[in-house]
């Protein structure tokens, strides 16, 4: 069974381009989390997601980060007009049921860098 | 070796000794707490839960302790490995709620 997998695991981009990350969530999983973490820093949570809706967006900037998770395929984390202060690693994780004490699986992360 | 909440972020111990981390947590009301290890370059890993109705539970080779007076939690680890090395993360969830919150972290290093 495999785990969460999210790519690119290392991304490049200069101020004002767009990008877009990945997250495919375990099998049997419908239900998807983004964290972002900063260098030395502990991962703060940014959005949820259940197939086709957004749970909870409270953590996510509001201007230039959006996200989905489509029927089919992978969620994605859009970030445009990038700027340095979003270069960090994003996280994402999955878990099968939304109760408290459903354990969320993290992926291997994307590192964005923008120069 | 042991740390101190927030303040110390690292702790250095000598492989075969016993390390404790703790963690003050913020919410009253979480309901639900995590230690997760993140190795260099990788994702958050579980390691152990607790719920808020338990103050102790015990995996392999670590045991969790919750103190919800004083909203406190530790994760001790038996006979430190230096594959243990790594930082360590105590999450809190709200009952019903999704969203994790996480501590800052505390780098574990373990000396041959």
């Amino acid at each position: 069974n495999a785990g969460v997998m999210q790519n690119p695991r290392h991304l490049v981009r200069r101020r004002g381009q767009e990008a877009r990350l990945r997250c495919s969530p375990m099998k049997g999983h419908s239900h998807v989390y983004w964290y972002r973490q900063l260098p030395e820093e502990g991962l703060k949570f940014m959005v949820y997601l259940q197939k086709e809706n957004i749970i909870d967006e409270s953590g996510m900037p509001k201007e230039r980060f959006s996200a989905e998770f489509p029927k089919e395929g992978p969620s994605i984390l859009r970030i445009q007009q990038v700027v340095r202060g979003d270069s960090a690693a994003y996280f994402c994780a999955s878990s099968p049921i939304s109760r408290a004490t459903d354990t969320q699986y993290f992926g291997p992360g994307t590192r964005l860098t923008v120069l | 070796g042991e740390s101190v909440g927030l303040h110390l972020p690292t702790l250095s111990v000598q492989e075969g000794d016993n390390s404790i981390i703790n963690c003050a947590y913020s919410n009253s009301a979480s309901d639900y707490f995590i230690w997760y290890k993140q190795e260099s370059g990788k994702g958050p890993q579980f390691i152990i839960d607790i719920r808020s109705n338990m103050d102790k539970r015990q995996g392999q080779r670590v045991t969790v302790l919750l103190n919800k007076t004083v909203k406190h939690l530790s994760l001790q680890i038996a006979a430190t490995q230096p594959g243990d090395s790594a930082v360590y993360f105590c999450a809190e969830n709200i009952l019903r709620g999704s969203r994790l919150t996480f501590g800052e972290g505390t780098q574990l290093t373990v000396n041959p």
